[in-house]
This record gives C-alpha cells, structure tokens and sequence, in this order.
C-alpha cells in the first residue's frame, strides 16, 4: 500500500520567515507530486505541482523534488499571516496523470506575526 | 461559478437514515472521487469513478455506495448512516493524460453529522 508521510507539526515560523514542509513517499516509481493548501474548513487547492528531479519555482513557492530520494518539499517564503494553513503533499502513480493520488495527513503551519 | 459543486453543504442527521450526497462538476473531467476527512486522518477516499461505466472501490467503501449518473454528476448514498460517518466529505475531478499530471480538483465540501 502507498504510504505518503507527513510531519503534522503544528510548524510555527515568523511572518517574513522560510516556512519549509517535507513529504516522503513510498512508491518509488510515483511520477507525480502536488502541494494543496487548505484551510480550515474549506477543501483542498492546488499550490504546485511537480513531475520532474530539482526545484520548481512559482511566486513566493518553490517544490523540490528528490525522486532517489522519495522525497518532495515545499518551500515558503516571505511567509505571511495568510499562509498560515494545513499543507497536503499528494502523490500519483507510475502511469503520468493517470493514477488516482495518495495524500498525506498534511503539516499545520502558522506564521506568526 | 464553481467548477465543482457539492449539495447539500451541512446536513444534520439521524442513525439509521438514508443519506445522498451529490457531486457536479462543469470541468467536463471523466474521473471523479469522492473522499472524507477526520481530524488527523487525512483525506480518505471512499469510491473513484475514471469513466460513467467505471467505479471502483477506495480504501474505505464499506457502508457506502455511488452512482455516477452522467459524466458531470457522480453522487454518494449512505444507505444507513451511523455517528462515526460524521465528517467532512469532499468531491473531487481529474483529467489523466494532460500536462496537468493527474490534479484533482475539489468541491467546497458537504459537513455531515449523524447523530
């Protein structure tokens, strides 16, 4: 059974801070790999996705993916009150965009002000 | 308006009664699924459909059933609720073979409490 692992923290950084969540996987041939914000209450929205080894950059996001490794991390910078949420790291099969995913338990993250 | 629609969005009900949870979606996606979330546990998922004549079973089935109606509606019946089907229930959609790698896309949740 795929396992996706997640500290659950809560993790607590200063507003303005690198906030930085980790996710590691047990499939080794899993191709594909999503970070969801969620907050509250409210469902899952996709923050980035990445398919490929290294970093993936978007705005104040970037994913890093280590794939001999089974691991995948979300960094946040400039980290603002707003970011302050649960982070999902999911991760899909062998067949690219054709799997269902497996999600972890997901890291409470609070950014101080 | 919302990609991904789930009705109704809180619902307070009995042991023993029979409940439909409905999804719909204008993303004109094929794959649907439908998960639940506890504290702690994570997103669950109970039953997945990759087309209208495809349904499979997730990890936790038992207690459940689905019907995917049409390409955009795929609902959840609990044919005899019980307190600990207590939990947020999320819809969610996806488009294999995209260069979007399989992302799911999530409805805004249905809070269901059995009491």
């Amino acid at each position: 059974q795929k396992e996706v692992e997640q500290n659950s923290g809560p993790l607590s950084v200063p507003e303005g801070a690198i906030a930085s969540l980790n996710c590691t996987y047990s499939d080794r041939v899993s191709q594909s790999f999503f970070w969801y914000r969620q907050y509250s209450g409210k469902s899952p929205e996709l923050i980035m996705s990445i398919y490929s080894n290294g970093d993936k950059e978007d705005g104040r996001f970037t994913a890093q993916l280590n794939k001999a490794s089974q691991y995948v991390s979300l960094l946040i910078r400039d980290s603002q009150p707003s970011d302050s949420a649960t982070y999902l790291c999911a991760v899909g099969g062998p067949r690219f965009g054709n799997e269902k995913l497996t999600f972890g338990t997901g890291t409470r993250l609070t950014i101080i002000p | 308006d919302a990609d991904v629609t789930q009705t109704p969005r809180n619902r307070i009900t009995k042991t023993g009664k029979r409940i439909m949870l409905e999804c719909s979606q204008t993303k004109g996606h094929d794959r649907m699924y439908w998960y639940r979330q506890d504290p702690g546990l994570g997103l669950r998922l109970i039953y997945y459909s990759f087309d209208v004549k495809d349904i499979n079973k997730g990890e936790i089935s038992d207690g459940y059933s689905v019907s995917r109606q049409a390409q955009a509606k795929f609902s959840l019946s609990l044919e005899s609720a019980i307190p600990n089907q207590t939990a947020l229930y999320f819809c969610a959609t996806s488009d294999p073979n995209t260069k979007t790698g399989g992302t799911q896309y999530f409805g805004p949740g249905t809070r269901l409490t059995v009491l």
